[in-house]
């Protein structure tokens, strides 16, 4: 089956501009979350959505936001980029139910973005 | 959710099993090991992942203590496509709760195999 797909894999934009993602879950994965992954900072948890509702949140500004759709497919918009910014974000899917097996994430391969 | 301890790298020999630990030292009961990886430029990616009893699956097997401080990640047979980072992940399997999608990454062991 295909796996969570993320678009555009590649994007550079200038300080202050906006930036949304998209993340296309593996069918039948209702949780979508997102990550950033900076080389000073590592993986860190931005949001999950699940039915349509953010259910979670790490500890990044209101810059950060992001929403799900009903077909489950996830975006996340940045707002006035900073240079910061500058990450590989990542997109994982998951079944979320109550067994822990299914409680595996799978992540997509990223969308790396560059801020000049 | 608990914090683990990896070492910064490791080696091993292309053939060889691989054998990653993990300390866990404050675990509660109703936390989880996982295992993710992390090949270069790519998303992490799942391996494995036991609450008290080890666990194999055709990527690995994990050997968790029986007090369950500590775990082991085990490639039984190494090939270079597994040089990667390798996450220990401890976290509580919370059903009907709101943690199903956050994992907290540590930085990771970089597991360099040579041929």
């Amino acid at each position: 089956k295909a796996g969570v797909t993320q678009t555009p894999r590649y994007l550079i934009k200038t300080r202050g501009q906006q930036v949304t993602l998209s993340c296309s879950p593996i069918s039948g994965h209702r949780s979508v979350s997102w990550y950033q992954q900076t080389p000073g900072q590592g993986l860190q948890f931005l949001f999950e959505y699940f039915s349509e509702t953010q259910r979670n949140k790490g500890n990044f500004p209101g810059r950060f936001s992001g929403r799900q759709f009903s077909n489950s497919r996830s975006e996340m918009n940045v707002s006035t980029l900073e240079l910061g910014d500058s990450a590989l974000y990542l997109c994982a899917s998951s079944f979320r139910a109550g067994d822990a097996g299914a409680n595996v994430l799978t992540f997509g391969a990223g969308s790396r973005l560059t801020v000049l | 959710d608990a914090k683990t301890t990896q070492p910064t790298s490791m080696d091993c020999a292309e053939g060889r099993a691989a054998n990653l630990p993990c300390n866990h030292s404050t675990i509660s009961g109703n936390e989880y090991v996982y295992w993710y990886r992390q090949i270069h430029s790519q998303g992490p990616q799942y391996i494995i992942h036991g609450l008290k009893n080890n666990e194999t699956n055709e990527m690995a097997s994990l050997i968790i203590t029986e007090d369950r401080k500590s775990s082991t990640l085990i490639l039984p047979h190494a090939t270079l496509r597994d040089t990667a980072v390798y996450y220990c992940i401890v976290r509580v399997f919370n059903a009907g709760g709101t943690s199903y999608g956050k994992l907290t990454f540590g930085q990771g062991t970089i597991l360099t195999v040579h041929p």
